[in-house]
């Protein structure tokens, strides 16, 4: 089955850094990348997503990047405030089977 | 306001008890999944639908039940509940596969 692996699984930056958090899949058939930001004691949300027929998807200081040949996507968020510090989480599936499958992932925390 | 609904909150039982978390959403999604979170491991997902009567298993099925009798609701069943389904449970509902899910709060589990 689909498995994905996140790295790292802790980040500390300074604020007005970058951050970059990588994901890889297994299945081949994937085909929707979501990322999710989970804040403390709150429920996950949704931050970005890219499909499989673009390469590249940015909203403001968020970016996702794909590489369906090495199977590995990424999160890059610029100028990071402190209201940037969560967990994220990246994800995959595909339209045919319906199971969403996470990353173990990824605590940001951007110290000012 | 659009929402996806948990209750309980908070449960504190015992081995054994039969209990129901219950989830609903108001925004005629076709998709629902159940999520358990635990320290290290992400979001692992226990069962989704894709519609009304249609359920099937996620990563870690077992040891709860669903059911997707109307679209609106879907909620997890454990029968008999044991100490290691202690954990932090996320409903989302999605209007489709491969579509961006919307949390509920989640539900805080701790089986004695």
């Amino acid at each position: 089955g689909e498995n994905v692996e996140q790295h790292p699984s802790t980040l500390s930056v300074q604020e007005g850094d970058s951050a970059v958090i990588k994901c890889t899949y297994s299945d081949s058939a994937s085909n929707y990348f979501p990322w999710y930001k989970q804040e403390l004691g709150k429920r996950p949300q949704l931050i970005i997503d890219i499909r499989s027929n673009v390469g590249e998807k940015k909203d403001q200081r968020i970016a996702v990047t794909l590489n369906k040949t090495a199977k590995h996507f990424s999160l890059h968020i610029t100028e990071t405030q402190p209201e940037d510090s969560a967990v994220y989480f990246c994800a995959a599936s595909n339209n045919q089977g319906g199971k969403l499958i996470f990353g173990q992932g990824t605590e940001l925390s951007v110290k000012p | 306001e659009a929402q996806v609904t948990q209750n309980p909150r908070y449960l504190i039982t015992v081995t054994g008890k039969k209990l129901t978390v219950t989830c609903s959403q108001n925004m005629n999604h076709e998709y629902m999944s159940w999520y358990r979170q635990d320290p290290g491991l992400g979001l692992r997902q226990i069962y989704y639908s894709m519609n009304v009567e249609v359920t099937d298993k996620g990563d870690v099925p077992e040891g709860y039940k669903v059911s997707r009798k109307e679209k609106r609701n879907f909620p997890l069943i454990l029968e008999s509940p044991s100490p290691n389904q202690t954990s932090l449970y996320f409903c989302a509902s999605s209007v489709g596969v491969g579509q961006p899910q919307h949390f509920g709060d989640g539900t805080r589990l701790s089986i004695l």
